[in-house]
């Protein structure tokens, strides 16, 4: 695609549920990136993939959040078992390269999350 | 924790000005990178500066940084309302690949 696409741009979920953040990257990229964004924040890093496997997974906040990547391509992140405190945008971003740090990330629009 | 804080927090400016946004990080490394965000949603990168690098320009945006005090700076000439943003840093540390970003600064350009 031209761009990395999200799914879906907006979610409302109750308390305790199980929600599935789906992350497209422009095609070809290599490595992908899970940040979170809380109102007025910063980007909080939350795990790296270069092809299929992770890396870096120091950012997970706790056990309730995974992540996967098949084909070198989509990813999901999946929440567990929501809390109010995981509302925030969750932004996907990937880069061609091999995840250096001098690769420049390209963003999608995010997932906003909302958890009652 | 954050490798990069940005400051000011908040700016606002007439349309016409130069506005200028810093940014201090803690350890040693490779390079800094600036990003732009419109609305809360993704990040837009603009310039990239190396270590071994004091001032880079790319149009109206010149960036400069010192090693030495930990610290880069972003200025945007003759400012326009377009330009109103967020505005963050991000860095590596050195010998890891992971960008860490700042808490950015949120720019008012007022037409």
């Amino acid at each position: 695609g031209a761009g990395v696409s999200q799914s879906p741009s907006n979610k409302v979920t109750e308390k305790g549920k199980d929600v599935e953040l789906r992350c497209d990257p422009i095609s070809g990229h290599t490595a992908l990136y899970w940040y979170r964004q809380s109102l007025g924040q910063g980007l909080e890093f939350l795990i790296y993939f270069q092809g299929n496997s992770a890396p870096d997974k120091s950012g997970l906040p706790s056990d309730r959040f995974s992540a996967e990547r098949t084909g070198g391509s989509v990813s999901t992140l999946t929440i567990q078992r929501t809390q109010q405190e995981d509302s925030a945008v969750y932004l996907c971003a990937s880069s061609s390269q091999s995840g250096r740090s001098t690769d420049t990330q390209y963003f999608g629009p995010g997932t906003r999350l909302t958890v009652l | 924790s954050q490798q990069g804080e940005e400051d000011p927090q908040a700016l606002s400016i007439q349309e016409g000005e130069n506005a200028t946004m810093n940014c201090s990080y803690k350890t040693s490394i490779n390079n800094l990178q600036w990003y732009r965000q419109n609305s809360g949603r993704g990040l837009v990168h603009l310039i990239l500066i190396r270590s071994n690098e004091r001032e880079k320009h790319s149009g109206r945006l010149r960036v400069t940084l010192d090693t030495s005090k930990k610290s880069s700076s972003l200025l945007i000439t003759a400012s326009r309302a377009a330009d109103t943003a967020s505005y963050f840093c991000a860095t590596d540390a050195r010998g890891y690949q992971k960008v860490t970003f700042g808490t950015g600064t949120k720019l008012q350009v007022i037409p």
